[in-house]
């Protein structure tokens, strides 16, 4: 079964200050895809980064980048130089695998709430 | 990215009532869409897959008479919640999206039955 992990409800961080997100992931496939989303309290779901498990660099998108470690099955959000707009809920999530069926739906970790202070 | 968009956002229906949902992929030809539901301070749970032209496939436990998908078009699926309870109370979203794209979300609807 496939599974996505974070174990912090909660994080806080300074403006202008680095933040890590922690998120685990369980699968067998061999070919999958990593999703970070935004929540922000209006409730609509932005795209922040994807990593491809065939992928071989970390990627990046502006402040946001991920620490992927494939053999360690997780795969981390890095968001550099936090503003206040960057407080929200943040979803891992991963694509299940195109075996048996599946079409592209994305199965989500609990989420991180993420409070910037000034 | 493909632009998607929800209809309603918010909705508040009494208790006995229906209330349906609109999903449209206004620039991607979606065969399938996918919804799903939020609690208060929870995850994100995928209820249904939609697929356009056919039935809609339902995750164990989401009862496919209560909510009710139509995928009639590559551009729109409806998802009604019929005769809701307060328990149905939730945060729908929708998305659409396959293999090779990234998932597209909708504005979600927050649904409170009274």
């Amino acid at each position: 079964a496939q599974k996505i992990t974070q174990t912090q409800p909660g994080m806080f961080v300074q403006e202008k200050e680095a933040v890590t997100l922690d998120c685990t992931y369980d699968t067998s496939d061999q070919s999958y895809g990593l999703f970070w989303y935004k929540q922000p309290s209006s409730g609509e779901m932005i795209f922040l980064i994807y990593q491809g498990s065939y992928d071989e660099q970390n990627a990046t998108e502006g402040r946001y980048s991920l620490n992927f470690q494939k053999a360690r099955k997780s795969a981390n959000l890095v968001i550099s130089a936090s503003q206040l707009g960057d407080s929200a809920m943040y979803f891992c999530a991963m694509r299940a695998g195109n075996y048996g069926g599946s079409q592209g739906n994305l199965i989500f970790g609990k989420g991180t709430k993420l409070s910037v202070k000034p | 990215g493909a632009v998607v968009s929800q209809h309603p956002s918010r909705v508040i229906c009494k208790s006995g009532t229906s209330v349906k949902i609109e999903c449209r992929s206004l620039d991607f030809q979606a065969t399938t869409m996918f919804w799903y539901r939020q609690f208060p301070k929870k995850s994100l749970m995928l209820m249904a897959t939609s697929n356009e032209g056919s039935k809609a496939t339902y995750e164990q436990g989401v009862e496919k008479d209560k909510f009710l998908i139509n995928h009639a078009s590559l551009t729109l699926s409806t998802l009604t919640v019929t005769s809701a309870h307060p328990e149905d109370s939730s945060f729908y979203i929708c998305s659409v999206g396959n293999m090779n794209t990234e998932a597209f979300f909708g504005q979600g609807t927050r649904l409170t039955v009274v």
